[in-house]
């Protein structure tokens, strides 16, 4: 699976949107970009994922650039709740399991 | 549903001694995956099944570590015999076969 950098930390204001970065340049034509959040002393929890189009949920958006080399997740409203270490996988999606390699994430913190 | 469950939710031992942790999945997810996180490796993928055969074991750090899941509905990792460096906070995660990996709360061990 391809490996990801994402910055160790981050500050944001609460009300305001967190944009977190992720560079993802040695990424395949079949691997996808993954998000999962990590709320302090809780387990991981799933965000988003997408391929090469832009997504959006209830929790967040995902925007890829077009040669797919990085990516950005946006919380459009942060509040305190979101402060959490947020991760950025790259893998491929495949029925047989869902192998996802952690890295060492990025540091939101939300502040008021 | 109550989601993955996990227990005990801690558990402090004595170096030497046998430790078995417990994972209930989310029922009808045939993906079960077992992780552990230290401050100085971060999350770490284990072991995982598929319809209740191991696949992949390679994260698994020594013999004295044993995963089994007799049935769809539990999972053990066992460690024997413990070590301090053991130490850890260990997730179990399922999944649907999909996308998404849904964790449990976690289970902090402690080995003196």
């Amino acid at each position: 699976d391809a490996k990801t950098t994402q910055p160790t930390s981050m500050d944001c204001a609460e009300g305001r949107a967190a944009n977190l970065p992720c560079n993802h340049s040695t990424i395949s034509g079949n691997e996808y970009v993954y998000w999962y959040r990590q709320i302090h002393s809780q387990g991981p929890q799933y965000i988003i994922h997408g391929l090469k189009n832009n997504e959006t949920n209830e929790m967040a958006s995902l925007i890829i650039t077009e040669d797919r080399k990085s990516s950005t997740l946006i919380l459009p409203h942060a509040t305190l709740r979101d402060t959490a270490v947020y991760y950025c996988i790259v893998r491929v999606a495949h029925n047989a399991g869902n192998m996802l390699t952690f890295g060492g994430g990025t540091r939101l913190m939300v502040k008021p | 549903d109550a989601g993955v469950i996990q227990s005990p939710r801690h558990e402090v031992t004595e170096m030497g001694q046998e430790v078995t942790l417990r994972c209930k999945p989310i029922s009808g997810h045939n993906s079960l995956f077992w992780y552990r996180q230290t401050m100085m490796r971060g999350l770490e993928l284990l072991i995982y099944f598929n319809n209740n055969v191991p696949i992949d074991d390679s994260g698994m750090p020594e013999d004295r570590f044993s995963a089994k899941m007799p049935n769809a509905s539990f999972s053990t990792l066992k460690i024997q015999p413990s070590e301090p460096r053991d130490s850890a906070v260990y997730f179990c995660a399922s999944s649907p076969g999909q996308n998404e990996q849904f964790f449990g709360p976690g289970t902090r061990l402690t080995v003196l």
